[in-house]
């Protein structure tokens, strides 16, 4: 009950297209779900982050849209740049406890210019 | 404002040795989690420490252990080096031991310590 699955596994876009990473978890304690952005090398860094009492939560480019009944959350990366080229991971995590962050397996973006 | 900081940044050691990492949390954050990345995985949940105290562990070996100091920074060890060992080692900080309340459980990483056992 502690993994969370991510999908696609890797995913190219044309710069300017839509880019979705999706997740699904299930442990429903779960009550925060954050994304990270990881380049090569680097340690991942904060994206976003929802809680399951919205359904969608926007920062710039980046949207979160959560489906709480089926347990399902996404990010969308509205006109992806080569940039924005890197890791995604998705997590999730149960409040109450200590912060123990379960983690996707992540998904390897390319944006092509 | 300084982010988390780990040391070293590379470390090479052979099977059997022990290997020790530091970590120092952003300025403010009481609590340190360690996890574990390989190469192609999600980090992997090693160890959360708050207030110099164990407050929960992962899936790892007894050859894992760590420490919290009064200055909030924080060691992993890992003894008997084996070669599976080989990862990415993060430390993250939050604000808070549990994560309660927006935000207080938010984890900010590190750039990690690259290990490679041989």
């Amino acid at each position: 009950q502690q993994q969370v699955k991510q999908s696609p596994q890797s995913l190219i876009v044309q710069k300017g297209g839509i880019s979705i990473i999706n997740c699904a978890y299930e442990n429903t304690a779960f009550d925060y779900f954050p994304w990270y952005q990881q380049f090569p090398g680097k340690g991942p860094a904060l994206l976003i982050a929802i809680r399951p009492d919205v359904s969608e939560k926007k920062e710039g480019r980046f949207t979160i849209s959560f489906n709480k009944s089926a347990k399902q959350f996404s990010l969308h990366i509205m006109d992806s740049q080569p940039g924005d080229s890197a890791t995604y991971f998705c997590g999730g995590m149960f409040s109450g406890g200590y912060n123990k962050l379960i983690f996707g397996a992540g998904t390897r973006l390319a944006v092509h210019p | 404002d300084a982010g988390v900081t780990q040391s070293p940044t590379h470390l090479i050691k052979t099977r059997g040795q022990h290997v020790t990492l530091r970590c120092s949390p952003i300025s403010g954050h009481k609590s340190v989690s360690w996890y574990q990345q390989v190469l192609g995985q999600g980090p992997q949940f090693i160890f959360q420490y708050y207030e110099k105290e164990e407050r929960g562990r992962g899936n790892f070996p007894d050859r894992f252990s760590a420490r919290q100091f009064p200055n909030y920074s924080s060691e992993l060890n890992v003894n008997a080096l084996l070669l599976g060992d080989s990862a990415l080692y993060l430390c993250a900080s939050s604000l808070a031991g549990l994560a309660g309340g927006p935000g207080s459980g938010t984890q900010y990483f590190g750039p990690g310590t690259r290990l490679t056992v041989l």
